[in-house]
């Protein structure tokens, strides 16, 4: 069960936008339609911003989308705000027998 | 409202057991798969193990596979983790998930207990 790649940092300026990437294999991101990424903040609950690749819970602001191509899935956020610096997760089904992988998590600075 | 309480972390010796617990309120919780996830100090999220809603099948990640055990009492809306034969690697704050309805993911999480693993 080899974790799936994230960079270990992004950060971007108030209001701009920036990318996280996820990227595993055909036995996980690239197999399935259930990637999903969290937002945690240390000492917090995790939260879950989007499953399914691209969908959005409620109350999840749409600043936050998701998508995939092949095997690597990405979580975009645009209008950057204070309160989203934090640690980002995906996961990803992966079968039976491995049933879940997580990313190694990056960490989002806003400047 | 959906809530999820762990206890049962603590301090343990290498080699010992332990048993985590997690209360389930404000939903219907012998329908939905249940999870535990682990964080080490400064590592990143790691899958444990997935207990089907009706507690039928059962999924571990390898490093957890016969040293760990997921169950659950549907009629006291609890899930636990049996955690033997405990190593220093296994030291975190554990959390337990719960999944969607019908998707593979982590819906509602709780606060995390932390255990500790050392001599």
């Amino acid at each position: 069960q080899s974790a799936l790649t994230q960079p270990p940092s992004a950060s971007g300026s108030p209001g701009q936008s920036v990318t996280i990437s996820c990227t595993g294999t055909s036995s996980d991101v690239g197999g399935y339609k259930y990637v999903s990424w969290y937002q945690h903040h240390p000492g917090k609950a995790p939260k879950l911003l989007i499953y399914e690749v691209s969908k959005r819970p409620s109350g999840v602001p749409d600043r936050f989308s998701g998508s995939k191509s092949g095997n690597t899935a990405s979580l975009a956020v645009s209008g950057l705000q204070a309160e989203d610096e934090a640690d980002y997760y995906c996961s990803s089904y992966a079968g039976s027998n491995n049933y879940v992988v997580f990313g190694g998590g990056t960490k989002l600075t806003v400047l | 409202e959906v809530q999820l309480e762990e206890s049962g972390g603590g301090l343990v010796k290498p080699g010992g057991s332990l048993r985590l617990s997690c209360a389930a309120s404000g939903f219907t919780f012998s329908t939905h798969t249940m999870n535990w996830v682990r964080q080490a100090p400064g590592k990143g999220l790691e899958w444990v193990s997935a207990i089907s809603s009706s507690g039928s099948y059962t999924y571990y990640a390898d490093s957890m596979k016969g040293r760990f055990s997921i169950s659950r009492d549907n009629t006291k809306n609890s899930l636990y983790l049996q955690m033997n034969s405990l190593r220093g690697e296994d030291t975190a704050v554990y959390y337990c998930a719960r999944e969607g309805a019908l998707v593979q993911d982590f819906d509602y999480w709780g606060q995390g207990t932390l255990v500790t693993v050392s001599s």
